[in-house]
């Protein structure tokens, strides 16, 4: 089946370690986007990705790291200059990645539930 | 300042009662796409409807609908006769072709229907 697969499910990090969440699709979708979910603010935007080797910061890419070498796949690396990084973390990823495309809807992962002990 | 602004934080209604979630959306944009997910607990959001601003006609689907209103910048939800299986957060979203299709989320609506 297609989808996008994110892992691990749970994860939980010493503080001043850096982990790194896995985010793989075979939709052959151009984009592929990383959100932020935190109780009661809804979701904000990381980093996202139009096309392969390239990336754009979101709203909240300070103490956060991406790749981009493959399509189907859009790897985030959450560093130890991360302040407040428990939370659960979602990857998405959709057809179109231009202007000129149609906006086609976003198709999201499982999450990843990251804790800070 | 908030692109999409989901008023409501949480709904409790009673099983088989009808329930409106509302959404209102501020863009620039004469090209814009409007999406409402359902986020169960299992954390995964689920698509359930994208309308383009150029299409302003409601939409039924089953016990959903959807009332797309340009005048008032409003996209919302109605689901009729709603189930306990229907308790999830809704998230309504807007993207904007001119900012390179990034996506906005609202804030989220609980809903918790009781049996």
């Amino acid at each position: 089946d297609g989808g996008i697969t994110q892992s691990p499910k749970y994860l939980f990090r010493k503080e001043g370690q850096n982990v790194t969440l896995s985010c793989e699709q075979n939709l052959n979708h151009d984009a592929m986007y990383w959100y932020r979910q935190d109780p009661g603010q809804g979701l904000r935007l990381i980093y996202y990705s139009q096309i392969v080797n390239d990336f754009q910061k979101g709203d909240i890419a300070e103490g956060y790291s991406v790749s981009r070498e493959k399509k189907e796949s859009f790897p985030l690396t959450v560093t130890s200059a991360q302040k407040n990084p428990t939370a659960f973390y979602l990857c998405a990823s959709s057809a179109g990645g231009t202007r000129v495309t149609n906006t086609g809807e976003l198709f999201f992962g499982e999450g990843s539930r990251l804790t800070v002990l | 300042a908030q692109k999409v602004t989901q008023a409501q934080t949480e709904i409790s209604v009673v099983e088989k009662e009808d329930v409106t979630l509302d959404c209102v959306y501020e863009t620039r944009d004469t090209t814009y796409y409007l999406f409402w997910y359902k986020q169960p607990p299992s954390g995964e959001l689920v698509f359930l409807i994208r309308r383009n601003s150029f299409d302003e006609q409601n939409e039924i689907s089953g016990r959903y609908s959807w009332n797309f209103q340009k005048s008032t910048s409003s996209f919302n939800f109605t689901i009729t006769a709603s189930q306990v299986v229907d308790s999830a957060v809704y998230f309504c979203a807007l993207s904007e072709v001119y900012t390179g299709n990034q996506f906005y989320f609202g804030t989220g609506t609980s809903l918790t229907v009781i049996p």
